[in-house]
């Protein structure tokens, strides 16, 4: 299973616009990226899914280079309730058996 | 999206009983749920993958003895935490898997906090 690195934290301002880069230099063929949001006390919420170039839906981008061996989400214009924790995974989606193996994640705090 | 649940939500019981977690999968079919525990400020740590029907798999360092995990029917799974100690406290979460177009889309619990006095 293909491991992710991010950073562990991050601060931003409301109104800004967020980017959280993941290390997967071990991604392999069948892998897509996927992001999860997480708030204290609560299960992972599926932001964004994507397997190269870009991706977009009306919360976040996410930006995979030719390469694959990173990749990175964009948040607009962050507000307070985006703090959260945020994960990076990479796993085969066509595997139904196969689970999410996550990493440490990106602590995100926005300050008024 | 499709909406797994779990329950309780939270439960307190005393060291050396056993407490029982439910997970179901409300508007889809899972044939394979996983089960993951969280710390305190820490990541999500995969404990075990559930089929239905079959025995489930455990990570390493997970005692399968003590968390007994049942997978009876394509929408419910349970995770019984045996003779329960306090350091069994952590939150609890379950996920399924349901099939989109071709790939399958993770969904998560909303968890279980279990606290062991």
């Amino acid at each position: 299973l293909a491991k992710t690195t991010q950073p562990i934290s991050m601060d931003s301002y409301e109104g800004q616009e967020v980017n959280i880069t993941c290390s997967h230099n071990n991604i392999a063929t069948n892998d897509y990226i996927t992001w999860y949001q997480q708030f204290p006390s609560q299960g992972p919420r599926f932001i964004i899914q994507g397997y190269k170039t870009k991706v977009t839906n009306e919360v976040a981008s996410l930006f995979i280079p030719a390469d694959r061996k990173s990749s990175t989400l964009s948040l607009p214009r962050v507000s307070l309730s985006d703090t959260a924790v945020y994960y990076c995974l990479v796993g085969d989606v066509y595997s139904g058996n196969t689970p999410l193996v996550f990493g440490k994640g990106t602590r995100l705090s926005v300050i008024a | 999206g499709a909406v797994v649940s779990q329950h309780p939500s939270w439960v307190i019981c005393k060291s050396g009983t056993s407490v029982k977690i439910e997970c179901r999968s409300l508007d889809f079919q899972a044939t394979t749920m996983f089960w993951y525990r969280q710390f305190p400020k820490q990541s999500l740590m995969l404990m075990a993958t559930s089929n239905e029907g079959s025995k489930a798999t455990y990570e390493q360092g997970v005692e399968k003895d003590k968390f007994l995990i049942n997978h009876a029917s394509l929408t419910l799974s349970t995770l019984t935490v045996t003779s329960a100690h306090p350091e069994d406290s952590s939150f609890y979460i379950c996920s399924a898997r349901t099939p989109g177009d071709g790939s399958y889309e993770q969904y998560f619990g909303p968890g279980t906090r279990l606290t062991v006095t």
